[in-house]
């Protein structure tokens, strides 16, 4: 049972526009989430991450947001760049969990079209 | 570079062998996570090892084992492979024993093991 969902494999953006990677989870015990960025034949690192206590948390180009009664949060990124480019995966940990306890979604790789 | 150092990068090996992935954490890291990753998965989660113990346990195999030594680093052990268990493994680290919410993964380059 996949507890995170990722259900877009890959998203096509271009260079410029707003990117929107989105994810959904079942688990009602996730609490803290975060997204991980990663590059071919590098492993995952850690991009951005709010807790369950706010609805949206900014990193310069890059915002995500959290809407718990939907269990959906997603994460923008404006303007899209062409290093952007990479796999992003959604993680989601349960309250008083850490890095023990992260279940992470299958991924979306996201395009950056010049 | 994360500072997480994964060997070896590759592996390609016959169904029924045995491997064993190598990982150094970053220095000072006590903990040491061991990720499978496999065509179409996200990050599963296999094991955790905290300071020479096993702290966590996810979805492993009982035909994996791994360790972490005095030094830090660690060890996972695939036996009797078979050819499902081709996938990309990914160690990570962090400074304590993964129990608080704001403590991040470092993650390793990974290595690509081929069953054939």
């Amino acid at each position: 049972d996949q507890q995170v969902k990722q259900n877009s494999p890959s998203l096509s953006v271009q260079e410029g526009r707003i990117s929107i990677l989105n994810c959904d989870y079942t688990n009602s015990m996730f609490d803290y989430f975060l997204w991980y960025k990663k590059y071919p034949a590098e492993g995952p690192t850690f991009l951005i991450s709010i807790s369950s206590i706010k609805d949206k948390n900014e990193d310069g180009r890059f915002t995500v947001f959290l809407n718990k009664s939907a269990k959906h949060l997603s994460l923008h990124i404006v303007p899209s760049q062409p290093g952007d480019s990479a796999v992003y995966f959604c993680a989601a940990s349960p309250e008083g969990g850490g890095a023990d306890g992260l279940t992470f979604g299958k991924g979306t790789h996201l395009i950056i079209q010049p | 570079d994360s500072g997480v150092t994964q060997t070896p990068k590759h592996l390609i090996t016959a169904t029924g062998q045995r491997v064993t992935l190598r990982c150094s954490p970053r220095s000072g890291d006590l903990s040491v996570y061991w990720y499978q990753q496999s065509l179409d998965q996200g990050l599963q989660f296999l094991i955790q090892y905290y300071n020479g113990e096993e702290r966590a346990k996810g979805n492993i195999l009982e035909r994996f084992s791994a360790q972490q030594f005095p030094d830090l680093h660690s060890e996972l052990n695939l036996s009797s492979l078979e050819l499902g268990d081709s996938a990309l493994y990914f160690c990570a680290s962090s400074v304590g024993a993964g129990g608080t919410t704001n403590e991040k993964l470092f993650f390793g380059s990974g290595t690509q093991l081929s069953v054939l």
